[in-house]
């Protein structure tokens, strides 16, 4: 099946830096959607993105559907330990109800 | 507010054994899904449901059984499960019409 590119896997950072992480496809996506997984528990979805160029924010987190509508970017601001998670892009093509996912981005801040 | 539960929340069974894992939404959702997540893979659909007794393969849907008698309920059956089917397994769920799907907190299934 089709997957979308989420990259980086991985990120090790200190604490208070900023983070920047996202995801590409090559079909047009209607939504976006970023969710965060805590270890041992399910995916909690962050934010959604409906229309192209749209930006939405939720505290430090902001999320942006690009204007091709095949990417997606997140950005967390002023990182925290618990931000400590796998993130996980996953959009949505015109037509069906399933959604695509990324296969996450590992973040890891150092106290 | 239950949400959405999921039970047992970890099994460890045997090669060819049936094992039957259960998904409970409590928000009337028309939508109900089985992922499973694998180190490397992340999150693959294996069946959804549209509405009761409505089913559809996902893109990985060889060795499990799924039925939906209630719109509540979601169970996913290995029929003779094999140690490639050691996983984690999340349902969610989603409203007719919306994209945003809600999950479950997860099982951890081990097959020795």
């Amino acid at each position: 099946g089709q997957q979308l590119n989420q990259s980086p896997q991985s990120m090790f950072i200190q604490e208070g830096e900023d983070v920047s992480m996202n995801c590409t496809s090559s079909s047009i996506f209607n939504t976006w959607l970023w969710y965060k997984q805590d270890p041992g528990e399910g995916p909690v979805l962050l934010i959604a993105l409906y229309k192209a160029g749209e930006l939405t924010s939720n505290g430090r987190l902001t999320a942006q559907f690009g204007i091709t509508r095949k990417d997606s970017f997140l950005n967390i601001s002023a990182s925290i330990p618990s931000d400590v998670g796998i993130y996980f892009c996953a959009g949505q093509e015109t037509s069906g109800s399933r959604l695509t996912f990324g296969e996450g981005t590992q973040l890891t801040v150092n106290p | 507010d239950a949400g959405i539960t999921q039970s047992p929340r970890y099994k460890i069974t045997e090669t060819g054994r049936q094992v039957t894992l259960m998904c409970h939404q409590t928000w009337s959702h028309s939508y109900m899904f089985w992922y499973r997540q694998d180190l490397g893979h992340g999150l693959r659909l294996i069946y959804y449901s549209a509405a009761a007794d409505i089913t559809d393969k996902g893109e990985v849907p060889d060795g499990y059984v799924v039925s939906r008698s209630k719109t509540e309920n979601f169970p996913l059956t290995l029929e003779s499960a094999t140690r490639s089917q050691t996983s984690v397994y999340f349902c969610a769920s989603k409203r007719d019409r919306a994209y945003e799907q809600y999950f479950g907190p997860g099982t951890r299934l081990t097959v020795t």
